[in-house]
């Protein structure tokens, strides 16, 4: 099956600081999505961008599908973007919906 | 939109007992929905996918006497560990699937989670 990797496992910022997390995937992909898990475990969806780049506020994401990969992008880094970043993909082909996961970056930004 | 709920967040139970964790997709519906389990500092682990009307599809690996999945309607999944034992504790966490807006391809959202703690 599909095989996603991300990159950095885990990474600490000062506020105020930027950062780019990353994320490979083995075959084409016809959904990508970024999720962030706050400290009590709930994931919110970041962004949904199987191919393009998005910009949210502070968070913007690229994805070269061709090139099988995506980038999370964060600026200007605040306390309560701490908690694990997450990767997620849908292979093209199979008929299933199901999302493989990556093993996620966990981020902590200090004061 | 799009938002998820779960029931119970957290769970106490003794060994042997079962216990049920309601999935509702509250704004949307959802043919599709979602079982994952997450071991601390772990990613998550996909159990099974569930469809409204039908049988759910465990994944490799998963008892499917053990977790049981209905997915009676198109806002509710529910799933019951049976005969619940302390391996069992962990977070469970669903997800209900809907069509993004300018894809041909769904969306996951997911619930808070279901903390369960089996004694």
């Amino acid at each position: 099956g599909i095989q996603v990797e991300q990159s950095p496992p885990d990474l600490i910022l000062q506020e105020g600081a930027n950062s780019t997390l990353r994320c490979n995937f083995s075959d084409s992909v016809n959904n990508l999505q970024w999720f962030h898990q706050n400290p009590w475990g709930q994931l919110i969806n970041l962004f949904y961008i199987p191919s393009g780049t998005k910009q949210n506020g502070r968070l913007s994401a690229t994805t070269v599908a061709t090139e099988r990969y995506s980038l999370l992008y964060i600026s200007s880094s605040q306390t309560t973007d701490s908690g694990v970043y997450f990767c997620a993909v849908r292979g093209v082909g199979g008929g299933s919906e199901k999302l493989v996961f990556g093993k996620g970056t966990k981020l902590t930004v200090n004061p | 939109g799009a938002v998820v709920s779960q029931h119970p967040s957290r769970v106490i139970c003794k060994s042997g007992t079962s216990v049920k964790i309601e999935c509702r997709s509250l704004d949307f519906q959802a043919t599709t929905m979602f079982w994952y389990r997450q071991f601390p500092k772990q990613s998550l682990m996909l159990m099974a996918t569930s469809n409204e009307g039908s049988k759910a599809t465990y994944e490799q690996g998963v008892e499917k006497d053990k977790f049981l999945i209905n997915h009676a309607s198109l806002t509710l999944s529910t799933l019951t560990v049976t005969s619940a034992h302390p391996e069992d504790s962990s977070f469970y966490i669903c997800s209900a699937s809907r069509s993004h807006l300018t894809s041909t391809y769904n969306e996951q959202f997911f619930g808070p989670g279901t903390r369960l703690t089996v004694l």
